[in-house]
């Protein structure tokens, strides 16, 4: 069974730093584009970016490009999303969603539980 | 890369059908036979229902269909269920290895 389970929930205070992980099994993690998606409280669906964990491609939204940082270790099947300084604006739910593979990969075939991370002083 | 246009919210009785929209451009919904469908029920992570515009992963009932024309993308879901009480998401390539989302809709089974 494909699963991707994510980190738990995080309280942080605005300025600090956190590393949330996405840990994939069931299948060949290191093949599969990795892709972080936001939901705000109340919100909808944002797509952060997408990053390949065989060999550390990545594309950023704009938007979140120089706000995160998405790393992987693909000996341990494990994604990673960043934040050097944490904003109040950071609260959200954060999903990593495994991108599908074919001839038309493009869609999201499997989504973690997601992590909660608040920010508040 | 703005988000896919959809209304925020749809409705329909038990058994009849209720069609979402979603609205983006000829960089996205419009240039690529690349869209998808997510359910998301409250407190859960999102459900992938239809991708590649009208097809349907194994388990998804056929109740749920999608179609496209230019740059709107819809998603109808027939013979409503109270099950079927969701918010529902389009997504879309827009090139380049980018995805953008649609707004959300929430669909109310009355």
């Amino acid at each position: 069974e494909v699963q991707l389970v994510q980190s738990g929930a995080e309280v942080k205070k605005p300025g600090e730093s956190l590393k949330i992980s996405c840990k994939g099994s069931g299948y060949s993690f290191f093949h599969y584009w990795i892709t972080w998606v936001r939901q705000m409280p109340g919100k909808g669906l944002e797509w952060m970016g997408i990053f390949y964990p065989n060999d550390s491609d990545m594309k950023y939204n704009p938007s979140f490009q120089g706000q995160v940082t998405f790393s992987g270790d693909k000996s341990i099947n494990t994604a990673y999303l960043q934040w050097n300084s944490l904003k109040a604006s950071d609260t959200a739910i954060y999903y990593c969603v495994r991108r599908a593979v074919g001839d038309s990969p493009f869609y999201f075939d499997s989504w973690g539980q997601g992590t909660l991370v608040t920010v508040s002083s | 890369q703005s988000a896919l246009t959809q209304p925020p919210s749809a409705s329909g009785s038990p058994g009849q059908s209720v069609t979402v929209s979603c609205t983006g451009t000829t960089n996205d919904v419009g240039g690529y036979n690349y869209v998808s469908w997510y359910q998301q029920h409250p407190d859960k992570a999102p459900k992938l229902m239809i991708y590649d515009v009208n097809k349907r992963p194994s388990g998804v009932p056929d109740r749920f269909s999608g179609s496209k024309s230019g740059n709107t993308a819809s998603l109808t879901v027939s013979g409503l269920q109270a099950d079927d009480e969701a918010d529902y998401y389009c997504s879309s390539y827009a090139g380049s290895n980018t995805y953008v989302f649609g707004t959300g809709t929430k669909v109310i089974v009355l």
